[in-house]
């Protein structure tokens, strides 16, 4: 099974709508992250959260909202989703060892807002 | 403020050939890391390598290797002789700190199309 997995895989919405995007992961990983990817941009971070209690706001976070529901899981929702937000959406943890930290990523949600 | 570019958008290549992936990045860190993922057609991000500011050895893996010169600041990324299943994106990544963890902050990627 995937360390790291997301829910729904492709997703197409309306503008207006609200939807959730769902990130859970068996790696035990206290730190989870939620990153947008558009073509020719790379990948920007919309949140972050170091552990249940701490949710903070990455570069982009306008427009989303974020819930750590338990270690394991990190929801991402669009409140009223817009045609701008029309990305592949990307999940990741990470834990840190003595000599720095790396990131793990999730298969991506594709979501269309029509 | 920290960036990443990678100034080749695609690259395409015969199999068999060698071929390097450019990346060149900017901190204002004395401690960072570096890191290339590659994305394949399906879409997952997958990490190939992490490497530390205070580490300028060379790495090898299979037919991959990593060039980091700190004095340049560049992080290449070299694929001896490609195979098609090397055609992906490849994104080089450069950590950024925030409140005593890191985010990741991403070049633009280059896709590399090796044909048969």
């Amino acid at each position: 099974d995937a360390d790291v997995t997301q829910t729904p895989r492709n997703r197409i919405t309306k503008t207006g709508k609200r939807i959730m995007l769902e990130c859970s992961q068996t790696k035990g990983h206290d730190r989870m992250y939620w990153y947008r990817q558009d073509p020719g941009l790379g990948l920007r971070l919309i949140y972050y959260s170091f552990d249940v209690k701490d949710i903070n706001k990455g570069e982009i976070s306008d427009g989303y909202s974020v819930s750590r529901q338990a270690q394991a899981k990190f929801s991402l929702s669009l409140e009223s989703a817009i045609p701008n937000q029309t990305a592949l959406y990307f999940c990741a943890t990470s834990v840190g060892d003595r000599l720095g930290e790396t990131q793990y990523f999730g298969p991506g949600t594709r979501l269309l807002v029509l | 403020a920290q960036k990443v570019t990678q100034a080749q958008t695609e690259i395409s290549v015969v199999e068999k050939e060698d071929v390097t992936l450019d990346c060149v990045y900017e901190t204002r860190d004395t401690t960072y890391y570096l890191f290339w993922y590659k994305q394949p057609p399906s879409g997952e991000l997958v990490f190939l390598i992490r490497r530390n500011s205070f580490d300028e050895q060379n790495e090898i893996s299979g037919r991959y290797s990593w060039n980091f010169q700190k004095s340049t600041s560049s992080f290449n990324f070299t694929i001896t002789a490609s195979q098609v299943v090397d055609s992906a994106v490849y994104f080089c990544a450069l950590s950024d700190r925030i409140q005593g963890a890191q985010k990741l902050v991403f070049g633009q990627g280059t896709r590399l199309t090796i044909n048969p």
